[in-house]
């Protein structure tokens, strides 16, 4: 079974930084392009960035690049997102999510690490 | 890279069909076939219901239905249920490699 698990959500002050990960397994996940997506409270989905499935293709949403850095370690199954200078716009449900192709559709969605940036 | 445009509610009777619109540009949806629908009910993840364009994932309804003509992407969902009360949302490949959703649509069941 394909299962996408985040952690390292939590509350942090405005400013400050956070480092979401994902831990994939039921699937060959040196394969597959990863991306991050996020939902704010009551809002839509916005795509925040994505990976190659050899890290030598990064793309970020114009909102965060320059704040935010994806990453992947193929050997621990695992995606990482680290956030710096947060502001109350990033506070949202973060999505780890699989691709097929780089980003054709998103075939796989974790339940979500809820990120809150408030004083 | 601007959001797609959906519109923001849509409403049926059980057992009616409905069509969810999804507009973008010659650089995404008019320009790839690329153009995929996901399903989110309250509180859950969103799951995909439509791949390039008009495919089904195995166990998704052949209630649902995809389809594209030029920029404008659709989703129809036939013999309406109350379990397809949700939010839907399409997105798209984009020639920039940005991954771009729509707003999403709340679909009532009356």
């Amino acid at each position: 079974e394909v299962q996408l698990v985040e952690s390292g959500g939590g509350l942090v002050q405005p400013g400050r930084s956070l480092r979401l990960s994902c831990a994939a397994s039921g699937f060959t996940f040196e394969d597959s392009a990863m991306h991050w997506v996020r939902q704010a409270p009551g809002k839509g989905l916005e795509w925040v960035s994505g990976i190659s499935w050899n890290s030598e293709n990064i793309y970020y949403a114009d909102s965060v690049k320059g704040r935010f850095t994806i990453s992947r370690d193929n050997a621990k199954n695992s995606l990482y997102l680290q956030m710096n200078s947060l502001s109350a716009e990033d506070t949202a449900l973060y999505y780890c999510t699989k691709a097929v192709g780089f980003m054709y559709y998103f075939d796989c969605w974790g339940q979500g690490t809820l990120v809150t940036v408030s004083s | 890279q601007s959001a797609l445009t959906q519109p923001a509610s849509v409403s049926g009777s059980p057992g009616q069909s409905i069509t969810i619109s999804c507009t973008g540009t010659s650089s995404d949806v008019g320009g790839y076939k690329y153009v995929s629908w996901y399903r989110q009910h309250p509180g859950k993840a969103p799951k995909l219901i439509i791949s390039d364009v008009s495919n089904r994932p195995s166990g998704v309804p052949d209630r649902f239905s995809g389809s594209k003509s030029g920029n404008t992407a659709s989703l129809t969902i036939s013999g309406l249920q109350a379990e397809d009360e949700a939010d839907y949302y399409c997105s798209s490949y984009t020639s920039s490699s940005k991954g771009v959703f729509g707003g999403g649509t709340k679909v009532t069941v009356l």
